[in-house]
């Protein structure tokens, strides 16, 4: 069965640093996500992402943030200057259509530790 | 902004009881989704609900969408070690508003002993 992916597992980085995230969603899906959850808390929506431009982001995606799909199978996200309450576990999602209610499909996750 | 509250924030049960966790949203929703983490894990899909009022069954997992389309539940019979996990429910809200976000609730850890 095909499955999202994500690297690395683990990223380990100095407050400031620039960071970035990868994920391959599932080939045939048009629309990907990003996730964060801080550990032992709930799942939280960063940001939407179809037909390469975002559609829809939350309050936590300020200007530090941004994602990108690069070529026709990577999909990133990048932190741009680090801060300790951004260690956090990132998953990436896609579904195959468009919105309204498809089952989404999330990665393994990447953990990040801001020091 | 939508927000959506799950209780109970954790449940130990032995094996072989029942559990519930029960999800309210503070909009009406378009749907809602449930999904389990396992530790360590994340999250896995397990159903989604749109109608109102209705009721799906997965096994000995029996989940329902409120008629108001505010409120859900995921029931399990008689558990097993096997359901260990946090059980979140996620939101999509009604047309008008987000219609690409899911929002999750804080989920209900549960423990189940042998």
């Amino acid at each position: 069965e095909p499955e999202v992916t994500q690297t690395p597992s683990h990223q380990v980085t100095q407050m400031g640093q620039e960071v970035i995230l990868r994920c391959v969603p599932i080939s045939n899906h048009l629309y990907f996500y990003w996730y964060r959850q801080i550990l032992g808390q709930k799942v939280e929506f960063l940001v939407s992402f179809y037909n390469n431009e975002i559609s829809e982001k939350s309050e936590i995606f300020d200007d530090q943030f941004s994602v990108e799909r690069p070529d026709g199978s990577n999909f990133t996200l990048k932190i741009r200057s680090t801060k300790l309450e951004d260690s956090a576990m990132y998953f990436c999602a896609s579904t195959p259509h468009r919105r309204g209610g498809e089952t989404q499909y999330f990665g393994p996750g990447t953990r990040l530790l801001v020091l | 902004g939508q927000q959506v509250m799950q209780i109970p924030q954790y449940q130990h049960v032995q094996e072989g009881e029942d559990f519930t966790t029960y999800c309210n949203s503070s909009t009406t929703l378009s749907n809602i989704q449930w999904y389990k983490q396992r530790p360590g894990g994340h999250p896995v899909f397990l159903i989604q609900l749109v109608k109102s009022g209705e009721v799906k069954k997965q096994k000995r997992l029996t989940f329902q969408f409120g008629e108001a389309k505010k409120n859900s539940s995921l029931h399990i019979t008689a558990t097993q070690t096997t359901d260990v996990g946090t059980y979140f429910c996620a939101g999509r809200e009604n047309s008008g508003g987000s219609n690409y976000k899911l929002t999750f609730g804080k989920g209900t850890l549960l423990t189940v002993n042998p």
